[in-house]
């Protein structure tokens, strides 16, 4: 049983570059989400999804975009990239009701390097 | 505006037992978590509280005080594999999770 995969797990591109993060869930899961984590600061949602062709902005959504074609996968998307989007990103899923929503699967992390 | 508030990093000695506290303002609640996170990998799932009182699981056990905005972690019969950062979020009104910046835990032989 895989649950949620990230990939790549590493990528160190140049400022202006554009990239996709993608990530993938087993567990038919309806809620899927994008985190970043920096140092000295919690987990920082990006962007969400509540169900497949559904997306919402989180705490900071500015310059990413993000995409739920299919119910497994969402799709985090830097256009050009910058220095400040430096980070260990997370992808995470969870059930859709009541409690359970808060307890999250999380993948293993891409850490992200703009030069 | 939001807010959760941990202490940066503790100390503790294998065997022993600790406690990690958590201060939170937030729009609303609906329920506390603590995550575990071991460096370099993803945090996972610890505890959950929405009534006050005391959760007990195994070693771990969670507080909680709705009114004075507040829980705590306890650890017992500490073991090295405890060495980790523990993430503290609450969940707001708009069922939003608001995460602390976690507490690193040393623990030393």
């Amino acid at each position: 049983n895989a649950g949620v995969t990230q990939t790549p797990k590493f990528r160190v591109l140049k400022t202006g570059q554009s990239m996709t993060l993608l990530c993938a869930q087993d567990m038919n899961h309806e809620y899927m989400y994008w985190y970043r984590q920096d140092p000295g600061m919690g987990l920082r949602l990006i962007h969400y999804s509540v169900g497949e062709g559904t997306t919402a902005k989180g705490e900071v959504p500015d310059g990413y975009n993000v995409s739920r074609l299919k119910k497994q996968n969402f799709l985090l998307g830097l256009e050009s990239a910058a220095p400040s989007q430096t980070s260990v990103y997370f992808c995470a899923s969870s059930y859709s009701s009541g409690r359970v929503t808060g307890e999250l699967f999380f993948g293993e992390g891409s850490r992200l390097t703009v030069l | 505006g939001q807010n959760i508030d941990q202490p940066t990093e503790m100390t503790a000695t294998e065997g022993a037992i600790v406690q990690i506290n958590c201060t939170y303002q937030t729009s609303g609640f609906n329920g506390l978590f603590w995550y575990q996170q071991h460096a370099g990998e993803a945090p996972t799932f610890l505890s959950y509280n929405v009534l006050d009182g005391l959760e007990e699981k195994g070693r771990f056990s969670s507080f909680l005080s709705r009114s004075k905005g507040y829980s705590y972690l306890l650890l017992k019969e500490l073991q090295m594999k405890d060495s980790a950062s523990y993430l503290c979020a609450v969940m707001d009104s708009n069922y939003q999770l608001i995460w602390g910046a976690g507490t690193k835990l040393i623990i030393k032989p």
